[in-house]
């Protein structure tokens, strides 16, 4: 079965840091681009990131460029968001979806998503 | 700053057909923009429809169909259910960069 689990969500001051984690399972990780999807409460979906399959290729939002760094461990099948001077507007449930190399295909299941909340 | 524009809601009947839509501000859409079509329900996360215009997902149901129309990425759902009540995200792809419209709350009364 398909899974992806995200986790390291939480309550951080504005100008903090937190790093997310996607575990993935029931495929071939490293035969997969993957992405960071966000979305803030009662709003709509927004693009973060992606990350191509060996880590070497990296595209950002334009919202998050030179803050939030997209990166992988293919050993441990793990794909990671480290966030940096976080904003209040950072504030969002933050998704991770795969796309499988060669192709435009967003696949799911996605995960349930984790929470980042950014508050003084 | 590129923009995805989607209708924000829109209502239809049981059994009806409705199509949303999927605007680019740099032009004309494309197959190059590789539209995708997603649904969210409450509490949920988003669950894809459709890929490269108009691809199905094995688990999509037939009663939805993609395509290209009149310049914008098209979404259209025949003999809708009430279980189509839901959020409705469209993602165009810019070059390197995705862009997900703001989306269509679908309300099916």
């Amino acid at each position: 079965e398909v899974q992806l689990v995200e986790s390291g969500g939480d309550l951080v001051q504005p100008g903090g840091s937190l790093r997310l984690s996607c575990a993935a399972s029931g495929f071939t990780f490293s035969n997969y681009w993957m992405h960071w999807v966000r979305q803030a409460p009662g709003k709509g979906l927004v693009w973060v990131s992606r990350i191509n399959t060996d880590g070497s290729r990296t595209t950002y939002a334009d919202s998050v460029k030179g803050r939030l760094t997209i990166s992988r461990d293919n050993a441990k099948n793990t794909l990671y968001l480290q966030m940096n001077s976080l904003r209040v507007e950072d504030t969002a449930v933050y998704y991770c979806a795969r796309v499988k190399s060669g192709s435009d295909e967003w696949r799911d299941p996605w995960g349930q998503g984790t929470l980042v909340t950014v508050s003084s | 700053q590129t923009v995805v524009t989607q209708e924000p809601s829109l209502t239809v009947s049981p059994g009806g057909t409705v199509t949303l839509t999927c605007a680019s501000s740099t032009g004309a859409v494309t197959s190059g923009f590789y539209p995708h079509w997603f649904q969210q329900k409450p509490g949920q996360p988003p669950r894809a429809l459709i890929y490269s215009t108009s691809n199905k997902h094995s688990w999509t149901p037939a009663r939805f169909s993609g395509s290209l129309l009149g310049g914008k990425a098209a979404l259209t759902l025949s003999g809708v259910q009430p279980e189509d009540e839901a959020d409705y995200y469209c993602l165009l792809y810019y070059g390197g960069a995705w862009v997900f419209g703001g989306g269509t709350k679908l309300t099916v009364l």
